[in-house]
């Protein structure tokens, strides 16, 4: 079955140390995002790319660095410069086809990252 | 600017009783609305989405949805609740300028007691 697989389910950062959270789908879609989801506030989004080598920043990208080295994978890192990492972490994809403005986004299980 | 707004963060039904989810959105262009539901750490999975062929949109599960352009709402309903509705529940809008970005209501957390 196609779908997003994330890893890993939890993850826990130490103080001035860089995570990385790898997302990968077999869905065969270009365009991919990261969200942070923290309780009572949704999903806010952090990153997202519509191209391999190409990405954007999202509304709270202070903190984070993403690469899009290949279709398939979008990984997050989370830098020693963001202060309050805890949160649910969720990658999604979605066709850019020929309506890419009613195509659904498709999401993983998510990472929840964990301050020790 | 473009918002979501989900009236409720917590509904509480009987099983077997309506299911009504508010869901109210700000939108400068003719909007692409959808609903999510979350389960405990899982992903997010869509019910349905609106992209103007209809104003009722059926979705899985048993739920539905009506865009009324009037009142800029997008309310979610399953007539008979069942336990395993209990979830988390996005509504989210297509946002304007191009690429297929999402803006995300803060959720409303559905109860179903027996």
């Amino acid at each position: 079955d196609g779908g997003i697989t994330q890893s890993p389910k939890y993850l826990f950062r130490k103080e001035g140390q860089n995570v990385t959270l790898s997302c990968e789908q077999n869905l065969n879609h270009d365009a991919m995002y990261w969200y942070r989801q923290d309780p009572g506030q949704g999903l806010r989004l952090i990153y997202y790319s519509q191209i391999v080598n190409d990405f954007q920043k999202g509304d709270i990208a202070e903190g984070y660095s993403v690469s899009r080295e290949k279709k398939e994978s979008f990984p997050l890192t989370v830098t020693s410069a963001q202060k309050n990492p805890t949160a649910f972490y969720l990658c999604a994809s979605s066709s850019t086809g020929l309506t890419p403005s009613n195509q659904p986004q498709h999401f993983g299980d998510g990472t929840r990252l964990s301050i020790l | 600017a473009q918002s979501v707004t989900q009236l409720g963060s917590h509904v509480s039904v009987s099983e077997g009783a309506l299911v009504l989810l508010r869901c109210n959105y700000s939108s400068s262009v003719p909007p692409y609305l959808f609903w999510y539901v979350q389960y405990p750490n899982q992903g997010l999975q869509l019910l349905l989405k609106y992209t103007s062929a209809a104003t009722l949109v059926k979705g899985i599960n048993g739920f539905e949805a009506e865009f009324k352009k009037s009142e800029t709402s997008f309310h979610l309903t399953k007539p008979s609740a069942h336990m395993s509705d209990a979830a988390e529940y996005f509504c989210a809008v297509r946002r304007s300028g191009g690429y297929n970005k999402l803006i995300f209501g803060a959720g409303t957390r559905l109860a179903v007691h027996p």
